[in-house]
């Protein structure tokens, strides 16, 4: 079963806007992280935040997560076209080195 | 190049056939892992590896085998492909000393369809 949910399953802004995803898990974690794919491609390590940490910044990145509601965000500001792409969310299973992901955000960025 | 490769990165075989996955890691990570990835489901984790000669089944295991004989290589196969392996598989890895964090690198994939 996916631990991770995102929402919502696709969105589509203009270049320029702020784009904002959300990301709900079931279980109690250690670190949440973000990762994106660019069609046809791998997925790639974007960001991690850790569970004592409420928000982290990298560039145009801002991660925001609530232990509270089991939940995270994804803010990418001043979106750009390069930025099209899948987003993940990812979360560890206790004991174990593994990541479980959810099904992804599907961003698309217009000129 | 440093990184981490999959081959081949297209391939079509017919139902029965046996069909084996390479994935190469040129960092020394002890973690590896194959996921597939299916419209509707994400990714799915098949199988992983902690160690040369130590794998795990992962959430989706059933119709796959996997091998570690040395650290940098994860072959996965399909003894006998069905049309429903027809899927994107990626490889990844990963780093023991970073025990939380499970940050994962990713292959670029393999597209393989099932006929």
């Amino acid at each position: 079963s996916q631990q991770g949910e995102e929402d919502p399953q696709a969105l589509s802004i203009q270049e320029g806007e702020n784009a904002t995803m959300n990301c709900s898990y079931k279980t109690s974690i250690n670190n949440l992280q973000w990762y994106r794919q660019n069609s046809g491609r791998g997925l790639v390590h974007l960001i991690l935040i850790r569970s004592n940490e409420r928000e982290k910044h990298s560039g145009r990145l801002r991660v925001t997560l609530d232990t509270s509601k089991k939940s995270s965000s994804l803010l990418i500001t001043a979106s750009r076209a390069a930025d099209t792409a899948s987003y993940f969310c990812a979360t560890p299973t206790l004991g174990a080195q593994k990541l479980v992901f959810g099904q992804g955000t599907r961003l698309t960025i217009n000129p | 190049d440093a990184g981490i490769t999959q081959s081949p990165r297209y391939k079509i075989t017919e139902t029965g056939r046996q069909v084996t996955l390479m994935c190469h890691q040129t960092w020394s990570h002890s973690y590896m892992f194959w996921y597939r990835q299916d419209l509707g489901h994400g990714l799915r984790l098949i199988y992983y590896s902690a160690a040369a000669d130590i794998t795990d089944k992962g959430e989706v295991p059933d119709g796959y085998v996997v091998s570690r004989s040395k650290t940098e290589n994860f072959p996965l196969t399909l003894e006998s492909a069905t049309r429903s392996q027809t899927s994107v598989y990626f490889c990844a890895s990963s780093e023991l000393w970073q025990p939380i964090s499970y940050e994962q690198y990713f292959g670029p994939g393999t597209r393989l369809t099932v006929t």
